[in-house]
């Protein structure tokens, strides 16, 4: 299976700051990888497909990165509506793999 | 989009079957668009997908379930359903149908969750 790594595990950060989540494939997925922004008690809803491909109707302050084996997720401007836990998945190969999360929360 | 609604019983007991079923609208099971896909949750923890099928009736699993996992297509009733036999305690979790478009990435259609607790 591919690892999918996933760094911070949690992170706070005040409104207006820009916010950086890494995620380090076991090898190479090309840029087959999405990020996902889940809310307590809901369904994932997906932001950045492709690792860089903006969900339409997402806002322009998430943006993704990367290639290979090295993705960012960035939020250029963090917001207080943005609070919830963000994965990292590849689909390069399956079984598809996710990222461990990683919790934002505003300080 | 489609609108996916996930069913079956909250409560299963230790070494018994899971059965859950996800009900599509919106949209044809029919469809050789989409991969409909089962993904699961453990309470605080992360994302696990389960499996997933194609039209065609081609399935696809996660081998870290060992072979407890059958997913299948009903087109007559547009649904799709997971069962997972011989459960224990490890697979209480939110179970999620979701759909995955051939043609791009991501799982972009979900449905709600579905909390299924197995124990005594």
């Amino acid at each position: 299976d591919i690892q999918m790594t996933q760094s911070p595990s949690s992170l706070s950060a005040s409104v207006g700051d820009r916010v950086t989540i890494s995620c380090q494939a076991s090898q190479d997925i090309n840029n087959y990888i999405n990020w996902y922004q889940q809310k307590p008690g809901k369904a994932p809803k997906v932001l950045i497909y492709g690792a860089s491909h903006l969900e339409p109707g997402v806002p322009s302050r998430f943006t993704g990165s990367g290639s290979g084996t090295e993705f960012t997720f960035t939020i250029t401007s963090l917001q207080p509506e943005d609070i919830g836990t963000y994965y990292c998945q590849q689909y390069e190969r399956l079984p598809w793999t996710f990222g461990q999360g990683t919790a934002v929360e505003i300080k | 989009q489609l609108q996916l609604q996930e069913s079956g019983p909250g409560l299963v007991k230790p070494s018994e079957t899971l059965s859950l079923t996800c009900t599509v609208s919106g949209g044809s099971t029919s469809s050789g668009t989409y991969y409909w896909a089962w993904i699961r949750q453990p309470p605080g923890e992360g994302l696990q997908w389960i499996g997933c099928i194609y039209f065609t009736g081609s399935t696809y699993y996660n081998p870290s379930l060992t072979s407890r996992a059958t997913i299948s297509l009903d087109t007559s009733s547009n649904q799709f359903s997971l069962k997972l036999n011989s459960v224990t305690a490890a697979d209480t979790a939110v179970y999620f149908c979701a759909t995955r478009a051939m043609v791009r990435g991501p799982f972009d259609s979900w449905g709600q969750g579905t909390l299924v607790t197995v124990s005594s």
